[in-house]
Formats: structure tokens, sequence, C-alpha cells
């Protein structure tokens, strides 16, 4: 069966340092990978996603970046973390090509810049 | 561009009395409608999905309703009981897309 994981689970920052959230799926091949922000009491925002290995479409201009070294490996990274960054960011995958609509998210990381 | 609005943004219900909570789409071309559980602190999880050839699909207690010339699809939830409090999101899909698109929520409140 397939298996997401998110890492850190929770993670305080101050303004201005780096960012960087991992998630990686086990148990499927060339998934689509997605990144979504909920702010507190907020619905999904779509930040990024990606079709294959290098390949990032962007949704919202702004200080995050993507990138997908792996085939299942996302990354979310930021070089100067603003307090607006402060939020719930969510890790999802879908099956490739079609042949699984549905999407399934990870744990989240928490994320609080001060 | 693709759309999904949700009703109502919050719902309060004593515990045993139903819920039902309503969506509708803009993108004709959607065939898959999952509706997703989010507990406080967690990550969405499926809880029931239906496809564009079903009109209704059950699992105990869930119901998803889909009506696809107006194109709006609804969740209900009998016999609620606390447990069930959580942020609902419908969503919309269609077959070899890239995105889900995802309505806003709704805050689920069963008040015991």
């Amino acid at each position: 069966s397939q298996t997401i994981h998110q890492w850190p689970a929770t993670l305080v920052q101050p303004v201005g340092s780096p960012l960087s959230l991992e998630c990686t799926v086990e148990g499927t091949s060339n998934p689509n990978l997605y990144w979504y922000r909920q702010a507190a009491g907020r619905g999904l925002q779509l930040l990024f996603y990606s079709v294959g290995i290098g390949q990032i479409s962007s949704e919202v201009p702004q200080n995050l970046s993507a990138s997908r070294p792996q085939d299942r490996q996302f990354i979310l990274s930021s070089k100067k973390l603003l307090l607006s960054d402060s939020g719930f960011y969510l890790c999802a995958w879908r099956g490739a090509g079609g042949r699984e609509e549905t999407q399934y998210f990870g744990p989240g990381t928490r994320l609080l810049v001060l | 561009g693709e759309n999904v609005e949700q009703h109502p943004s919050t719902l309060s219900v004593q515990e045993g009395d139903s819920a039902v909570i309503k969506c509708t789409y803009s993108d004709s071309a959607s065939n898959y409608f999952p509706w997703y559980k989010q507990e406080l602190g967690k990550g969405p999880q499926l809880i029931i999905d239906i496809r564009s050839n079903v009109g209704e699909k059950k699992d105990q207690r869930i119901a998803v309703t889909l009506n696809k010339t107006a194109k709006h699809f609804s969740l209900h939830i009998t016999e609620t009981q606390p447990e069930d409090s959580a942020v609902y999101f419908c969503a919309a899909s269609f077959f070899r897309g890239f995105k889900t698109i995802f309505g806003a929520g709704t805050r689920l409140f069963v008040k015991a």
C-alpha cells in the first residue's frame, strides 16, 4: 500500500531564515506530487505541483520554491521566510496518467514564523 | 477557471441529527468528486467519492449525491456523532487531469 511522509511535523523559524520541508511517497511510482498551504481556519491553497522529476509548476508567485530531485521526493524551500509564510503545509500525491483519480494527503507540517 | 463553491462554511447540529453540505462546480469536464474530512492538526482524509456515471453512493452513515445537469453534489451525514466534528472539503477533478479543485471547506460541529 502507498504511504506519504512529511517532516518535520512542526517547525518554528525566525523571519529571514531558510526553509526546507520534505515529502516522500512509498508504494507507487511516477506519482503526481503537490504542495498545499492552509492558513489557520482556511481552505487549501495549491502552491506547486509536479508530474515528474525536475518538472515543477507554480500556482502562486511567492518566495517559496519546490524541487523534485527523485521520483518520490518533493521538497518545499525558501531562502528567506516571511511572517506570512506561517501555516500548515500539506503534501499530496496522485497516480500519474489518470490511473488513479484520488489525491492523498500527508500528515502535514505546521510552520510558525516569528 | 475551474471553481468549486461549498456551503455552508459552518454547520452546527445536535448529535443524532443529519448534516448536509452542498457544493457546485463550474467545469463540465469534471467527472470525479471526492469528499475529505480534516481533523484538527491532521491532513485531509478521503471519506467518500463519486464518479459522474453514478447519481448516489452510500457508505454506512455517509452518502453523496450528484446532479450533473445542475453541476452540484452534496454530502449527507446521518445520525451524527461528536466524532464527526471536523472540517469537510468537497472537490472536483477530471480523468487524466493534473489538478483537483477544492471547495473552501465546511466546519461541522456536532453538539452532544
